[in-house]
């Protein structure tokens, strides 16, 4: 069955301070790997999308990284500002389906 | 602007009381999906949609309905709400499927008592 495991589940850092969130996946066969904001009440929003071939893509303060071999990806934000407080959701579509896997999401505070 | 829209979205029902949510996208994309969120469930697709008069479950159908008559709407129907379908709802498309970036709306929270 696939499915998308991250880590942690939540997370509080300070303003300013970088912060790493992890997504182990068992999809298969891995197509890409998506990483989306989602702020409170609000739809998800694409951050940035890896495909089989791209180790590390960045979208402004956001860099995200894919180990094809480990099925292992990060979400890297630098300098966090109170506007990055938000669900991080990894969501892996695997080749020849119709039905992404969704990770439960990671919640980050950002405190001033 | 690129949109997906929902409708209601917010609403409170009662118990049996079919309810239809609507989803408009303007972005002529031919795939379509609904999900619903529950707190520490994430995100579960219940149906989607490949183009118009093609449609198929998807995680959690059971309990509604879906309809694809024209490639802008895509309609999500409960034709006998229960409690358990108590959850806030969101439609999203995408230019042919999960592949592509998904474009989600802005969600419905849907209360049934």
């Amino acid at each position: 069955k696939n499915q998308v495991e991250q880590s942690p589940q939540s997370l509080i850092i300070l303003e300013g301070k970088n912060c790493t969130l992890q997504c182990n996946y068992t999809v298969s066969p891995f197509s890409n790997l998506r990483w989306y904001k989602q702020d409170t009440g609000r739809g998800p929003v694409s951050l940035t999308i890896m495909t089989f071939s791209e180790n590390t893509k960045s979208n402004g303060r956001y860099t995200a990284t894919l180990d094809a071999d480990t099925k292992q990806s990060s979400l890297h934000i630098t300098a966090s500002q109170l506007s990055d407080s938000a669900s991080y959701i990894c969501v892996v579509s695997a080749g020849g389906s119709y039905i992404p896997t969704f990770g439960r999401g990671t919640s980050l505070i950002v405190h001033p | 602007e690129a949109q997906v829209t929902q409708n209601p979205r917010y609403l409170i029902t009662v118990t049996g009381k079919k309810l239809t949510v609507t989803c408009s996208q303007n972005m002529n994309h031919e795939y379509m999906s609904w999900y619903r969120q529950d707190p520490g469930l994430g995100l579960r697709q219940i149906y989607y949609s490949m183009n118009v008069e093609v449609t198929d479950k998807g995680d959690v159908p059971e309990g509604y309905k879906v309809s694809r008559k024209e490639k802008r709407n895509f309609p999500l129907i409960l034709e006998s709400p229960s409690p358990n379908q108590t959850s806030l709802y969101f439609c999203a498309s995408s230019l042919r499927g999960p592949g592509n970036t998904i474009y989600f709306g802005e969600g419905s929270w849907l209360t049934v008592v």
